[in-house]
């Protein structure tokens, strides 16, 4: 089944302790992003990348890191995670690089920061 | 992204078609009508989209006006799982790097009732 996947799921932590949030997608997909989403806030991108390699930043980067390593792969760092990051996580993917036609996403990672 | 306008909510009887409208007057020549929807802080999922012909695939049905200012989204037979938000957005493919990202506005609440 063609999917984005995200682990895991649901994350309790605290201050501070480093973080990975996993996110992988079966799809051959070369456009991979990554949003948070805040009641009243709606989506915001913090990340994206057009293919292996090629990350940039999205709208709210600050405290977030991302590699690229492989296609399939895009896994959300938090070096030092804060309170404000708590947050709901979404991976998404498109078939192009550009990240044109449409994106297909994973189920999501609530995260609470304590 | 071009501005898109929808109605706060609507509601329909399970079994009958949901009519969800958007207007997008200021779309310009080249951005597709995309519909997005998200069922309570699931991933958002990809609907369907178009330019100026009508488009119809297993999930949906989408109307878009010969002028191409409105468009209108229809689930033929409304179960109780279609119950969401659902967004209308104005993209073009012309949209890459950080222009890719997606933007939802506040979208419609449909609730479908037994």
């Amino acid at each position: 089944e063609a999917q984005v996947t995200q682990n895991p799921r649901y994350l309790i932590t605290v201050t501070g302790k480093k973080l990975t949030v996993t996110c992988s997608q079966n799809m051959n997909h070369e456009y991979m992003s990554w949003y948070r989403q805040d009641p009243g806030l709606g989506l915001r991108q913090i990340y994206y990348s057009m293919n292996v390699e090629v990350t940039d930043k999205g709208d709210v980067p600050e405290g977030y890191k991302v590699s690229r390593k492989e296609k399939r792969n895009f896994p959300l760092i938090l070096e030092s995670p804060s309170p404000n990051q708590t947050s709901l996580y979404f991976c998404a993917s498109s078939l192009f690089g550009t990240g044109a036609y449409e994106q297909y996403f994973g189920p999501g990672t609530r995260l609470t920061v304590t | 992204d071009a501005k898109t306008t929808q109605p706060t909510s609507m509601d329909c009887a399970e079994g009958r078609a949901a009519n969800l409208p958007c207007n997008h007057s200021t779309i310009s020549g080249n951005e597709y009508v995309y519909w997005y929807r998200q069922i309570h802080s699931q991933g958002p999922q990809y609907i369907i989209h178009g330019l100026k012909n009508n488009e119809t695939n297993e999930m949906a049905s989408l109307i878009i006006t010969e002028d191409r200012k409105s468009s209108t989204l229809i689930l033929p037979h409304a179960t109780l799982r279609d119950t969401a938000v659902y967004y209308c957005i104005v993209r073009s493919d012309f949209d890459t790097g950080a222009n890719s990202k997606l933007t939802f506005g506040k979208g419609i609440t449909l609730s479908v009732r037994p």
